[in-house]
């Protein structure tokens, strides 16, 4: 039973425009959403959070929305850079353990 | 320079072989955790250890085991119990409270022939 569900496997962008990455999640108890964006055969990075009793967190070029009555969750980079070509990880946290459930990813491609 | 490091970054054994991956970090977190990631999958967890000398098992600890004998080192042991062993291994850090970011290393892309 997948969790968290990223159900682009992947996502072809032109350099400039936006990028959004989608991200749905069954599990009401997490209370926390992560970004990881990794580049292959390295380690994830962590890009962006963002609690449940939020709805966006920015970050410069990222910001996340949650949806919460569609469990629903979204990055949006604006602008996309080439170098944003990877693949981004969603993941909640389920409780006080701190115990992340990752999606299974999505590639993106930003052409220059 | 604070961080992850895990060594080596490419490894091979045989079929039937014990086989331990190191992961040090310099962080001073108490959380460690160790993923394994296989193509077009996502990060599953193995093992994780919130203290010294104690450790949880995680959805896919069959075939592996831990040990957490100081704050800054979890090897993981891959035994010859674990059927498909080859995969891509990461182990990352974090501290507890807050929102739980986890820092993760360069990972192991372990090889089993």
């Amino acid at each position: 039973d997948q969790q968290v569900k990223q159900n682009s496997p992947s996502l072809s962008v032109q350099e400039g425009r936006i990028s959004i990455l989608n991200c749905d999640y069954t599990n009401s108890m997490f209370d926390y959403f992560l970004w990881y964006k990794k580049y292959p055969a390295e380690g994830p990075t962590f890009l962006i959070s963002i609690s449940s009793i939020k709805d966006k967190n920015e970050d410069g070029r990222f910001t996340v929305f949650l949806n919460k009555s569609a469990k629903h969750l979204s990055l949006h980079i604006v602008p996309s850079q080439p170098g944003d070509s990877a693949v981004y990880f969603c993941a909640g946290r389920a409780g006080s353990q701190g115990n992340l459930i990752f999606g299974k990813g999505t590639k993106l491609s930003v052409k220059p | 320079d604070g961080g992850i490091t895990q060594s080596p970054k490419y490894l091979f054994r045989k079929e039937g072989q014990n086989v331990t991956l190191s992961c040090e970090q310099n962080l001073n977190h108490d959380a460690m955790y160790w993923y394994r990631q296989d193509p077009g999958q996502g990060l599953r967890l193995i093992y994780y250890s919130q203290i010294v000398n104690d450790f949880q098992k995680g959805d896919i600890a069959e075939g592996y085991s831990v040990s957490r004998e100081k704050k800054e080192s979890f090897p993981l042991t891959v035994t010859s119990a674990q059927k498909n062993p080859t995969a891509f291994y990461l182990c990352a850090s974090s501290i507890i409270g807050g929102s739980y970011e986890q820092y993760f290393g360069p990972g192991t892309r372990l090889t089993v022939t």
